[in-house]
């Protein structure tokens, strides 16, 4: 079982839509919780960080965190055009400093 | 301005010859990372030191070395005995003892012929 899963992709929206994107994890010890957003050849970006259980909005993002479903997402309303990426899910494992990556979910979305 | 400079941004090399990736941050962060990136895939963790002088391998660390002489550098050298270097390496930096969220650097290309 991989330590970080998301739902694979493609996602295409269309312009306004929300976008789900989803991540499972393992370790249900975990206390951090990550989005980034990495747009095609470059390095990736921090968006969202989330370490408590509930909603965590910044701006048009929202993270969602479910410590007991072992369950993250990250929802992006109003989908732009500029928010075709794809977006990497990290968590931070009990014990331990360096994060888990999930493989990633890529967005387009279609004006 | 803080941040985490890599460099150079594309390298090309002839296969059987060593190469080193530079990595330099003045964000004062512990903690820092580099990572393998395939076309398409996700990230691949190589090695990882939270402290000068002291470093672990990650998930593929065969066929790399490298060095934490100084907080604010961990150099990357890919030897001629990694069998598929050409990829994107991304350095990373977190700040130790808090949620260790990581900033990227912009990367480098490294293509071997």
């Amino acid at each position: 079982q991989k330590e970080v899963e998301q739902n694979s992709g493609p996602l295409s929206v269309p312009e306004g839509a929300i976008a789900s994107l989803n991540c499972t994890y393992s370790d249900r010890g975990s206390q951090s919780f990550f989005w980034y957003r990495q747009y095609s050849g470059k390095s990736p970006e921090l968006i969202m960080s989330i370490y408590s259980n509930g909603d965590k909005e910044d701006g048009r993002f929202t993270a969602q965190l479910n410590k007991a479903s072992q369950y993250v997402s990250l929802l992006i309303r109003d989908s732009q055009p500029s928010d075709s990426a794809t977006y990497l899910c990290a968590v931070r494992p009990t014990n331990d400093y360096k994060l888990s990556f999930g493989a990633g979910t890529t967005v387009t979305v279609r004006a | 301005d803080g941040g985490i400079t890599q460099s150079p941004k594309y390298l090309f090399r002839k296969e059987g010859q060593n190469v080193t990736l530079s990595c330099e941050q003045n964000l004062n962060h512990d903690a820092m990372y580099w990572y393998r990136q395939d076309p398409g895939q996700g990230l691949r963790l190589i090695y990882y030191s939270q402290i000068v002088n002291d470093f672990q391998k990650g998930d593929i660390a065969e066929g790399y070395s490298v060095s934490r002489e100084k907080k604010e550098s961990f150099p990357l050298t890919v030897t001629s005995a990694q069998k598929n270097p050409t990829a994107f390496y991304l350095c990373a930096s977190s700040i130790a003892g808090t949620a260790y969220e990581q900033y990227f650097g912009p990367g480098t290309r490294l293509t071997v012929t």
